[in-house]
Formats: C-alpha cells, structure tokens, sequence
C-alpha cells in the first residue's frame, strides 16, 4: 500500500515568494494532520482535518499559513509570503477514523526560505 | 493540555547493550502514548502504542514500553541495541478526550547512537 505522499521533497525559494506544499494521504484514511519540525521547537500541529473539514487551526503561526482538503485525497499547506524563519521540515499525516491513531506519516518537504 | 518529557536529548548505547528512553507525562488522568522513530532524511514511523490494554506494550524491531501510573511513565527498551537503532526517537501523548481529542502532543526527541 502506498504511504502519505509529499511533494515536493525539497523546495529553496525566496523570500516573499508563495510556497505550496501537498499532500496525498493514505487511502480510506480521513484524518489528517500537517507538522512543522524545527531544530528550536520541536515537532509542532499546525492544523488537522477530518473529513475534510479543520478541526484545529490553532498552530498556524500566522495569517500567512492557509491549508485546504478540497477532498479525501489531496492536501495543501501554502504560505505567503514565505519568510526565512518559515525553514523547516513540513510533514503530512494520516489516519483512520475507525481508530483515531496512529498517525501515518510521509517523509516531509524541506523547505528552505532564502 | 497534556506535555510529555523526555530525559536525555542524547543517548550513545554500545551495540548489544540495553536501550532505555525515558518519557513521563503530565496528566493524571492516564493518556494514550506512543513511541515514534524518524530516521534521517524520513518521516515519523510509529514503533508502539499504549491505549488501555496490557501496561506492557511489544513494539516493532524488539522495542517495548512500559506503562507506570504511579511514576506517569512510558519509558522504551530494547534488551540489545543493534547499529540499525541509531535514530531519533520520539514520545507522544494524546488526550483521551476534551477539546484535545485527536491532537499528538510529542516530546523533544531523543537521539540514539550506537557504537561498534
């Protein structure tokens, strides 16, 4: 079975520039989370859905976070304008709804904000 | 809102000795938990998890956790360390309800070496 799927892997960009990170979550799974992982905090929620619709959008740091489901197999986190301090490892997760963990996770987008 | 604490941000095992992580929780009322790995370069990979069965939990890759009420722990081992556990290793704790329901609340990570 196909794993949560990120892309892209790696994305450098400039700052100010806007930046989308996707997301396919494993099928059959409704529940999905999206992380940022820095050296200073840690693994950190940003904001999870269930059945496509935001739970929690606590985390998102600030306005220039947005994420969508537009459906059960596709995600975005986008952020504009991206600022250097947004470098970080971005992961998706997913999960089922049957049994609310665990959590699936993909292998990240490192994002590099210059 | 639950926190987890794990001690030792950095841990050098010999290979064959015994792994031992720490993690202790803030809540009194007992929370799931879970042990996440993340090797280089990778996505979190749940090793186990506890949510109300047997205090002992067996993971994958030999690992298995406790669970202590009484100390609030859910402490890792693994009774011989192989030079493939070299990794960081994350514990994790989730509100069994509340507005938390759902949420992981992950420690700081603590990271593995094994030596020849």
């Amino acid at each position: 079975d196909a794993g949560v799927i990120q892309s892209p892997r790696h994305e450098v960009t400039e700052m100010g520039q806007e930046v989308t990170l996707r997301c396919k979550p494993i099928s059959g799974h409704n529940s999905l989370f999206w992380y940022r992982q820095t050296m200073m905090r840690g693994l950190e929620l940003l904001i999870y859905f269930n059945n496509n619709v935001p739970i929690d959008d606590s985390g998102m740091p600030e306005d220039r976070f947005s994420a969508k489901m537009p459906n059960a197999s596709f995600s975005t986190l986008k952020i504009q304008p991206s600022e250097p301090r947004d470098s970080a490892v971005y992961f998706c997760a997913s999960s089922s709804d049957r049994s609310f963990w665990p959590q699936h996770f993909g292998d990240g987008t490192r994002l590099s904000i210059l | 809102a639950q926190s987890v604490t794990q001690l030792g941000s950095h841990v050098s095992v010999s290979e064959g000795a015994l792994v031992l992580l720490r993690c202790n929780y803030s809540s009194s009322v007992p929370p799931y938990l879970f042990w996440y790995v993340q090797y280089p370069n990778q996505g979190l990979q749940l090793l186990l998890k506890y949510t109300s069965a047997a205090t002992l939990v067996k993971g994958i890759n030999g690992f298995e956790a406790e669970f202590k009420k009484s100390e609030t722990s859910f402490h890792l081992t693994k009774p011989s360390a192989h030079m493939s556990d070299a990794a960081e290793y994350f514990c994790a704790v989730s509100d069994r309800g509340g507005d938390s329901w759902g949420k992981l609340q992950f420690g700081a990570g603590t990271q593995v070496v094994v030596t020849p």
